[in-house]
């Protein structure tokens, strides 16, 4: 079993959607979790980090729950420039992260 | 300065070259990472540096030798490669505790010929 599996896609959306996106986790003793964007041929950035009490910040909202070991993130009101490879990533109790393979979204004009 | 540095930011070489990825951070991090992304395929972690002391080398072929002088500079090594090695090398440095997250360089898009 992967550590880290997400759905790669592609989700294609029109603008103004509402689009979410799941990933799970195998190993148990993880410690702390985020949402990366990457764009085509570019670096991985931070979207957000997650909380168990689960986080939002402007049209993303993301949820942990850490006894299915699920993770997700939601977009709202999808605009052009979400559309990019969205990384769920796993940090273990040292150091070591751990990127799902990543979900693809096209949001359409 | 930006945080996390990389050059070059595009390499061809050789098959018979000895070429080096520099990597430094400006964020006053404690670990280094080098990570592997081929075209369509997940980020391969390669080498982990914490606290300038290698923790992780997952199985990477020895073509490749990574070199962390101190916390703020890592090197990526490379001689013989093969042309499947060409990928997007990327860097990134975090703090080894806590929920800190990963911050990354733009990457060194290799090509092996």
């Amino acid at each position: 079993r992967k550590e880290v599996e997400q759905d790669p896609g592609p989700f294609n959306v029109p603008e103004g959607a509402t689009v979410a996106f799941n990933c799970t986790y195998s190993n148990s003793a993880s410690q702390s979790f985020f949402w990366y964007r990457q764009d085509c041929r570019k670096e991985p950035k931070l979207l957000m980090s997650v909380y168990s009490s689960g986080n939002e910040d402007g049209r993303f909202t993301a949820q942990l729950n850490r006894a299915s070991q699920y993770i997700s993130l939601l977009i709202r009101d999808s605009k052009l420039s979400d559309s990019a490879t969205y990384l769920c990533v796993v940090k273990d109790y040292g150091q070591n992260f751990v990127f799902g393979p990543g979900t693809r979204l096209s949001v359409l004009p | 300065e930006t945080g996390v540095t990389q050059t070059p930011r595009h390499l061809v070489m050789g098959m018979t070259n000895k070429k080096s990825l520099k990597c430094e951070q400006h964020l006053g991090h404690n670990a280094m990472y080098w990570y592997k992304q081929s075209a369509k395929k997940p980020l391969e972690l390669m080498f982990v540096y914490s606290l300038e002391e290698r923790v992780e080398n997952n199985s990477v072929p020895s073509r490749f030798s990574p070199e962390c002088p101190n916390s703020s500079h890592l090197f990526l090594h490379l001689h013989t490669l093969q042309p499947e090695d060409s990928a997007l090398y990327l860097c990134a440095s975090s703090q080894v505790s806590g929920r800190t997250e990963a911050f990354f360089g733009q990457g060194t898009r290799l090509t092996v010929v």
